[in-house]
């Protein structure tokens, strides 16, 4: 079974300093981590993903993710917030053991970030 | 281009009626799939579709009843839902099985 935690509910930064969401995973053969945001009513987008290859990886606006096998963490990052970044983030897992078929995603329960002015 | 598009964007309806959610890509994605949404909680998968063929289906009611019509065109056809099923009702296809998925902007029902 595939699962993943986000240990912190919310995270409030102030703009202009580096974010962090934290992230870490659980899978049976090697993960596909991805990261999606989620405006208030609304689907979610996709930021980033990894897959395999080099373990920092750079997504949209300005999101990086670092992945950590040894410590089963694939953070979310971020050198200067901005107010706009405020949003709902989930981080979700494939276990890319599951072989060749479709597979869903299993999200974790979501972090609120929160950019003050 | 990226995108899904979902209809309706809301939706109301009675214990006792029937209706159906659309899910519509044009990117050429061979998987689509049915995810659930509750207020403040993560998406829950319900269905994958591969190849046009109902390739997971998670243990969800038979009141839900998916349909992939051709490879563009995903529905959920809802009949005899409960006050519980209100939730946001999110669609997504990927380019193949293991890339990444794209989620549409979803329908929010409400079951009364």
């Amino acid at each position: 079974a595939q699962s993943v935690a986000q240990p912190e509910d919310q995270v409030n930064v102030a703009e202009g300093n580096p974010l962090t969401v934290k992230c870490t995973y659980s899978v049976s053969g090697n993960p596909y981590l991805f990261w999606y945001v989620q405006y208030p009513n609304r689907g979610l987008q996709f930021l980033l993903k990894y897959i395999t290859g080099d373990n920092l990886v750079k997504g949209s606006y300005g999101f990086e993710a670092e992945f950590n096998k040894s410590q089963t963490s694939f953070h979310l990052k971020k050198p200067s917030a901005l107010v706009s970044d405020s949003a709902l983030y989930f981080c979700a897992v494939r276990d890319g053991y599951s072989g060749g078929g479709a597979d869903g995603l299993t999200f974790g329960k979501g972090t609120h970030l929160i950019i003050q002015p | 281009d990226t995108e899904v598009t979902q209809t309706p964007k809301h939706l109301v309806m009675g214990m006792t009626n029937k209706k159906s959610l659309k899910c519509e890509q044009h990117m050429g994605h061979r998987a689509m799939y049915w995810y659930k949404q509750k207020a403040k909680k993560p998406p829950e998968l319900m269905f994958v579709y591969s190849y046009e063929k109902l390739s997971i289906n998670e243990s969800v009611p038979s009141r839900f009843s998916p349909e992939c019509p051709n490879s563009s065109l995903l529905n959920l056809h809802l009949h005899a839902l409960q006050p519980e099923d209100s939730a946001l009702y999110l669609c997504a296809s990927s380019q193949g099985p293991r890339e990444t998925q794209y989620f549409g902007p979803g329908t929010r029902l409400l079951v009364l």
